[in-house]
């Protein structure tokens, strides 16, 4: 079974581009989880959605936002970039929702200059 | 206030030697779940292992397992036989059914490096 894909792998922007970064789950999960990780503020939660629904939010501006597709797969944008945005983003499926037995995608990362 | 804390930036540990990289946490409800996951230089995210706080048994995942001593809040990894391959940062997290619908929390991570 294939595992979590995310694409594209590197990317660099200017600021006040926007960005949109994908993810496919494994197939047959329905849930998708995102996070920024940076060497300063480590691994904080974006979002969650289940069946197309976001379900769960973190303290992130509106800037960023993400949504999910019918076949699970699932979208992240990022609108007017900042510097504090360059990180790498992780993509993590699972069957159900919530984070238990979470498959993270190898990330993106994402450089603002 | 810190929830999951790791308090080793860095480690070097000998092959085939037994490891243990610490991680206390920080939470009034009584139902929540902590896990490990391992993050080699590629980046991607590997889950090892999973305590529930209800769980009467450590937990454990071949060389891993997990010392949970509950009243201390402590949930300490202990990776046994050490191999070169387990070179990698290694992050604890939590799961809080009171924070925001079981988003994880996570530790700084440890950065663990294996001498030959």
């Amino acid at each position: 079974k294939a595992g979590v894909t995310q694409t594209p792998r590197y990317l660099i922007k200017t600021r006040g581009q926007q960005v949109t970064l994908s993810c496919s789950p494994i197939s047959g999960h329905r849930s998708v989880s995102w996070y920024q990780q940076t060497p300063g503020q480590g691994l904080q939660f974006l979002f969650e959605y289940f069946s197309e629904t976001q379900r769960n939010k973190g303290n992130f501006p509106g800037r960023f936002s993400g949504r999910q597709f019918s076949n699970s797969r699932s979208e992240m944008n990022v609108s007017t970039l900042e510097l504090g945005d360059s990180a790498l983003y992780l993509c993590a499926s699972s069957l159900a929702k919530g984070p238990l037995e979470q498959y993270f995608g190898p990330g993106t990362r994402l450089t603002v200059t | 206030a810190q929830k999951i804390t790791q308090t080793q930036p860095g480690m070097f540990v000998q092959e085939k030697e037994a490891v243990t990289l610490d991680c206390t946490y920080d939470t009034s409800d009584p139902s929540y779940g902590l896990f490990w996951y391992k993050q080699p230089s590629s980046g991607e995210m590997i889950f090892l292992i999973y305590q529930g706080s209800y769980d009467q048994q450590n937990a454990t995942e071949g060389r891993y397992s997990l010392n949970f001593q509950k009243a201390r809040k402590s949930a300490n990894l202990v990776i046994s036989a050490s191999q070169l391959g387990d070179s990698a940062m290694y992050f604890c997290a939590m799961r809080e059914p009171r924070d925001s619908n079981y988003q994880l929390i996570w530790g700084a991570g440890t950065k663990l490096i294996i001498k030959p």
